[in-house]
């Protein structure tokens, strides 16, 4: 119930693309659902988060969309860039819970 | 300049030797964690510490210690109980533990067997 699945595992666009990266938890009692943006040799950090209490979120070009129902959540990248290519974690918390669980992690590789 | 500071970033461990990764914060948060990285499945917690002087277990701790005698360090000593220790290995930080806030990562440490 703790597991948070992520898909897929690598994915390849070309510049200007739409890389959507999907993720899906069982616990209902997540409340608190970020992504991470991880460059190679670095450590990951936020890009974007949603809650629970809404469908969509923006920022710039990165958008969560969320799924109550369906218990899933993802993350698109509009008008993708080569300096996008970055391994990406979504990831689920809850208050209860204190800590985050993580997917497995995406490798995307926006060619030019 | 705030951040964590992890060290070093390339550490080679030998059959039956224990080893110490550093990881220190100046951002006066509370919570401090530890994670392992391995390629295709992400990020597992191994240790983690709401407070000086308090830690709990993650979901992978077996063949690893903690310690948290200040605030702002909290390393990790990965002992030989711990046979498949090659891994990236992240500290983070957060103000504090529960309350869903965003994690603060360091630049990580590559452990490799020799």
């Amino acid at each position: 119930q703790q597991q948070v699945k992520q898909s897929p595992q690598s994915l390849i666009v070309q510049k200007g693309g739409i890389p959507i990266i999907n993720c899906a938890y069982e616990n209902t009692a997540f409340d608190y659902f970020p992504w991470y943006q991880q460059f190679p040799g670095k450590g990951p950090a936020l890009l974007i988060a949603i809650r629970p209490d809404v469908s969509e979120k923006k920022e710039g070009r990165f958008t969560i969309s969320f799924n109550k129902s369906a218990k899933q959540f993802s993350l698109h990248i509009m008008d993708s860039q080569p300096g996008d290519s970055a391994t990406y974690f979504c990831a689920a918390g809850g208050t209860s819970y204190g800590k985050l669980t993580f997917g497995q992690g995406t490798i995307l590789t926006v060619h030019p | 300049d705030g951040g964590i500071t992890q060290s070093p970033k390339y550490l080679f461990r030998k059959e039956g030797q224990n080893v110490t990764l550093s990881c220190e914060q100046n951002l006066n948060h509370d919570a401090m964690y530890w994670y392992r990285q391995d390629p295709g499945q992400g990020l597992r917690l191994i240790y983690y510490s709401q407070i000086v002087n308090d830690f709990q277990k993650g979901d992978i701790a077996e063949g690893y210690s903690v310690s948290r005698e200040k605030k702002e360090s909290f390393p990790l000593t990965v002992t030989s109980a711990q046979k498949n220790p090659t891994a990236f290995y992240l500290c983070a930080s957060s103000p504090q533990v529960g309350r869903n806030e965003k994690l603060f990562f360091g630049s990580g440490t590559q452990l490799s067997v020799l």
